[in-house]
């Protein structure tokens, strides 16, 4: 099993859609969690962090934590296809290991 | 506040040699973190330093070692190079600290690509 799973896409949505991403993570001592979207050629940049079990808004970004089910998500509301991008989910254990899942490949379509 | 850079942006060596990247953090940052990106591997974490000290190690031979100096700057040292080694090398900086929260937010330079022939 690996550490930090996501969804394996590619996910397309149409514009203004909102966009799920998921992610699950196995160590239940992690306690920071973070969300950053890579454009190709460029690269990771971090776009939401949640550290406490429930909601967190920015803007048209959504991120949700649960640690009891050790599962968090970002929604993307009124999609644009500037949002088209890798996303990558990246968790921090205590033990200070960050790790990073393997991306989500988000299409937006005009 | 400028941001996370690293040299080289590109290198092209052959297999057996060594090489040496350099990443210089945020101002104030005093944790690095270097990674490797390959596309079938996703993002693979190296090793992490704060305070000259190596923090935290990934999955990867003793071919692979890095440094960090007094003023933060670290540098990464791949030595007998393995074509297997081609792949983006990405720096992130953080505050880091003992603390957890938002002191490991990390923040990434734009990378090395690395080619081994």
């Amino acid at each position: 099993q690996k550490e930090v799973e996501q969804n394996s896409g590619p996910l397309s949505v149409p514009e203004g859609a909102i966009a799920s991403l998921n992610c699950t993570y196995s160590d239940r001592g992690s306690q920071s969690f973070f969300w950053y979207r890579q454009y190709s050629g460029k690269s990771p940049e971090l776009i939401m962090s949640i550290y406490s079990n429930g909601d967190k808004e920015d803007g048209r970004f959504t991120a949700q934590l649960n640690k009891a089910s050790q599962y968090v998500s970002l929604l993307i509301r009124d999609s644009q296809p500037s949002d088209s991008a890798t996303y990558l989910c990246a968790v921090r254990t205590n033990a200070g290991k960050s790790t990073f899942g393997d991306g989500t490949t988000l299409t937006v379509k005009p | 506040k400028a941001g996370v850079t690293q040299t080289p942006r590109y290198l092209i060596k052959t297999r057996g040699q060594q090489v040496t990247l350099s990443c210089s953090p945020i101002s104030g940052h005093r944790s690095v973190s270097w990674y490797q990106q390959t596309p079938g591997q996703g993002l693979q974490f190296l090793f992490e330093y704060f305070s000259e000290t190596q923090r935290n190690k990934g999955n990867f031979p003793g071919r692979f070692s890095g440094r960090q100096f007094s003023n933060s700057r670290s540098e990464m040292n791949v030595s007998t190079l393995e074509l297997g080694d081609s792949a983006l090398y990405l720096c992130a900086s953080s505050f880091g600290g003992t603390s957890g929260g938002a002191l490991h937010e990390q923040f990434f330079g734009p990378g090395t690509r690395l080619t081994v022939l």
